[in-house]
């Protein structure tokens, strides 16, 4: 069955705290990995795709890897903006167009 | 601001009424989605139009009516729905191809249902 967990599910860090959200997936080929943020009361705001193992990405003090079984987000020294829920998703139809969902990591940054 | 406009922001609306939500994009996106979104959850797939045919369906209730006028809008038609149906309803759109695209979403329509 395709599946996607998130740990932890709640973090809380202090300003400049660095730490990683963990995405686990089983899939059967995986065609795309998409980490969204989420503010309350808005949609999901897309920041990364990966394709492939061994692949990264950036964005300012986030930093997101792919290995064949699970993906990390990494925060380095966190701001209280960055304060969110983070998303992962795959999709699991041939044409990508059918996305499930993790059940997300609520990050909380305090100063 | 995000480029997908959802309206309304907020609907509240009884059992018995009829009501549309609308979603447009101008990003020339040619797959458009439906997701339905309860407190502390992961938004859940409900529909995919692709290239303004519906595509899948993912069993959503009848009560539940898509529409894809054109490649720009989408709507959801509403029609005697129940209090569990209370949520945030979530449009986005694609590019479609290879490799995959990421979905952009709009902010939402929060429904309530009295």
């Amino acid at each position: 069955e395709d599946q996607v967990t998130q740990s932890p599910e709640a973090l809380r860090l202090q300003e400049g705290e660095s730490s990683s959200l963990n995405c686990s997936y089983t899939v059967s080929g995986l065609r795309g990995l998409f980490w969204y943020r989420q503010d309350p009361g808005k949609g999901p705001e897309f920041l990364f795709t990966l394709y492939s193992a061994g692949e990264e990405k950036e964005k300012e003090r986030l930093k997101a890897t792919l290995t064949k079984k699970e993906s990390f987000l990494h925060i380095t020294a966190p701001k209280p903006e960055d304060s969110a829920t983070y998303l992962c998703a795959v999709p699991i139809n041939q044409a990508g167009t059918a996305l499930i969902f993790g059940k997300g990591t609520t990050l909380s940054v305090s100063s | 601001d995000t480029e997908v406009t959802q309206t309304p922001k907020h609907l509240v609306m009884g059992m018995t009424n009829k009501k549309s939500l609308k979603c447009e994009q101008h990003m020339g996106h040619r797959a458009m989605y439906w997701y339905k979104q309860k407190a502390k959850k992961p938004p859940e797939l409900m529909f995919v139009y692709s290239y303004e045919k519906l595509s899948i369906n993912e069993s959503v209730p009848s009560r539940f009516s898509p529409e894809c006028p054109n490649s720009s809008l989408l709507n959801l038609h509403l029609h005697a729905l129940q209090p569990e149906d209370s949520a945030l309803y979530l449009c986005a759109s694609s590019q479609q191809g290879f490799p995959n695209q990421p979905q952009h979403f709009g902010d939402g329509t929060r429904l309530s249902i009295l």
